[in-house]
C-alpha cells in the first residue's frame, strides 16, 4: 500500500537540542495529523493540520501543513527524554475519503 | 487514554485458525477503522464502518472481515490464519477528522 515519505527515518539527539521531521506526498492531502507511538502502544495524536499553510502548536511541538498540500513538517523544541519513540506523519488524501495514510514514521532517541 | 479499547491485548494461535479482535470506540464516535501494522508494511489501513455500514475498504485480505454492531462496537475477523499476518491490530475512532486509536491486539500466529 502507498505510505508518506517521512525523514529522517531515525534520529539520536541530546536533551535540550530541537528536532524536525517531514513528510512528502505526490498526492494532494486535505488533512495532516501527526502521532508519536510507544512500543506496545497505539499511535497517540499530537496535532492537527486541516488548512493549506496551516502553523499549529501543541506545547513544545510545532507543525505545518504545506502551502502545495502535499507535505507537512513537524517540529520539537527543546527536547526531554520523554520525547522518545516513534513519530508518524498520517494524511487524508483528496481521492481516499477519511482513511490515513501513514509515513514509515521517525524513531526519536534523545539522550540525557 | 483515547477512550478506544480493544481486546485481547494479546493473542498467539496457531496457523489455520481463526481469531476474532473486538474494539469498542470513543463514546459518540460512529466511525471505527481498523490498521495493520507490521514491521515491513508499516501502517496500513484495512477497513472503516460508519454507523453499522462498511464505508470504505483497504488493504484487506479476503480471508479478513469485520462489522459493526448496533452499539457500535466493531469486531475484526481474521481467518485461515497464516504466519505473515502476525502484526499489531489497531482500531481507531473518530467523529470528523481526528482519529483516535486504541492500544492494539498483538496477534502471533505459529
Amino acid at each position: 500500500g502507498q505510505q508518506l515519505n517521512q525523514s529522517p527515518q531515525s534520529m539520536f539527539i541530546q536533551e535540550g537540542e530541537d528536532v524536525s521531521m517531514n513528510c512528502t506526498s505526490s498526492s494532494i492531502f486535505n488533512t495532516w495529523l501527526w502521532y508519536k507511538q510507544d512500543p506496545g502502544e497505539g499511535p497517540v495524536l499530537l496535532i492537527a493540520l486541516y488548512k493549506a499553510g496551516e502553523l499549529t502548536s501543541n506545547g513544545r511541538l510545532t507543525a505545518q501543513f504545506g502551502i502545495t498540500r502535499k507535505d507537512s513538517f513537524l517540529n520539537i523544541s527543546a527536547s526531554i527524554p520523554s520525547d522518545v519513540g516513534i513519530y508518524f506523519c498520517a494524511g487524508q488524501e483528496e481521492t481516499s475519503g477519511s482513511r490515513l495514510t501513514f509515513g514509515e514514521g521517525t524513531q526519536l532517541t534523545v539522550n540525557p | 487514554d483515547s477512550g478506544v479499547t480493544q481486546t485481547p491485548k494479546h493473542l498467539i494461535t496457531a496457523t489455520g485458525q481463526r481469531v476474532t479482535l473486538r474494539c469498542s470506540p470513543r463514546s459518540g464516535d460512529l466511525s471505527v477503522y481498523w490498521y495493520q501494522q507490521s514491521l515491513d508494511q508499516g501502517l496500513q489501513f484495512l477497513i472503516q464502518y460508519y454507523n453499522g455500514e462498511e464505508r470504505a475498504k483497504g488493504n484487506i485480505l479476503e480471508r479478513f472481515s469485520a462489522q459493526q454492531f448496533p452499539d457500535l462496537h466493531s469486531e475484526l475477523n481474521l481467518s485461515s490464519l497464516e504466519l505473515g499476518d502476525s502484526a499489531l491490530y489497531f482500531c481507531a475512532s473518530s467523529d470528523q477528522y481526528e482519529q483516535y486509536f486504541g492500544p492494539g491486539t498483538r496477534l502471533t500466529v505459529t
